[in-house]
């Protein structure tokens, strides 16, 4: 079975462009999450989805950050503006339960460059 | 402030031995979870156990839970050079699950 898909795994780009990571969760899980990890501040949830409805985006740290799931098998997080402090790596999880404290899976990540 | 914590923040042991890393967190939890993340790679779920549980095993690991001592202990035994990556224990706060920063685990061969 395939995990959780993220896109791209590579971004690289200049301060000010929009910046759009794509995720697809698992087929049949309810919960979606994006986590932020850095050096400095380690893994950082950002935003969680239940059932493509969001649940807590208290994590997300400013207005550039905007997160959507149109449906069950696709969700985007988008920066606009981008800053160089947002550079990190992006990772997108699932779980099969309708909540934030059981296993998730985690795809990839992007790695996010800012110049 | 994090709610779980690892400790040792890095650990470098020979092929073969034994790893102990070990989590404090902060306030009461329904369970705690352990994840491995191997370099460039994302987090994968090692081991959950919850609260009521003390001791759960799943092949070469062992995890152990102390609700009095708000601790947890992640044992690897017969370490191989794949195990090498860092390791990190989530706990839930709130509605969330909050990750600690990790313990490095590098074995040698």
């Amino acid at each position: 079975d395939a995990g959780v898909i993220q896109s791209p795994r590579h971004e690289v780009t200049e301060m000010g462009q929009e910046v759009t990571l794509r995720c697809k969760p698992i087929s049949g899980h309810n919960s979606l999450f994006w986590y932020r990890q850095t050096m400095m501040r380690g893994l950082e949830l950002l935003i969680y989805f239940n059932n493509n409805v969001p649940i807590d985006d208290s994590g997300m740290p400013e207005d550039r950050f905007s997160a959507k799931m149109p449906n069950a098998s696709f969700s985007t997080l988008k920066i606009q503006p981008s800053e160089p402090r947002d550079s990190a790596v992006y990772f997108c999880a699932s779980s099969i339960l309708s909540g934030s404290t059981d296993t998730q899976y985690f795809g990839p990540g992007t790695r996010l460059t800012v110049l | 402030s994090q709610q779980g914590e690892e400790d040792p923040q890095a650990l470098s042991i020979q092929e073969g031995e034994n790893a102990t890393m070990n989590c404090s967190y902060k306030t009461s939890i329904n369970n705690l979870q352990w994840y491995r993340q191997n370099s460039g790679r994302g987090l994968v779920h090692l081991i959950l156990i919850r609260s009521n549980e003390r001791e759960k095993h799943s092949g070469r690991l062992r995890v152990t839970l102390d609700t009095s001592k708000k601790s947890s202990s992640l044992l690897i035994t017969a370490s191989r050079a794949a195990d090498t990556a860092s390791y990190f224990c989530a706990t839930d706060y709130g509605n969330k699950l909050v990750f600690g920063a990790g313990t490095i685990l590098r074995v040698k061969s």
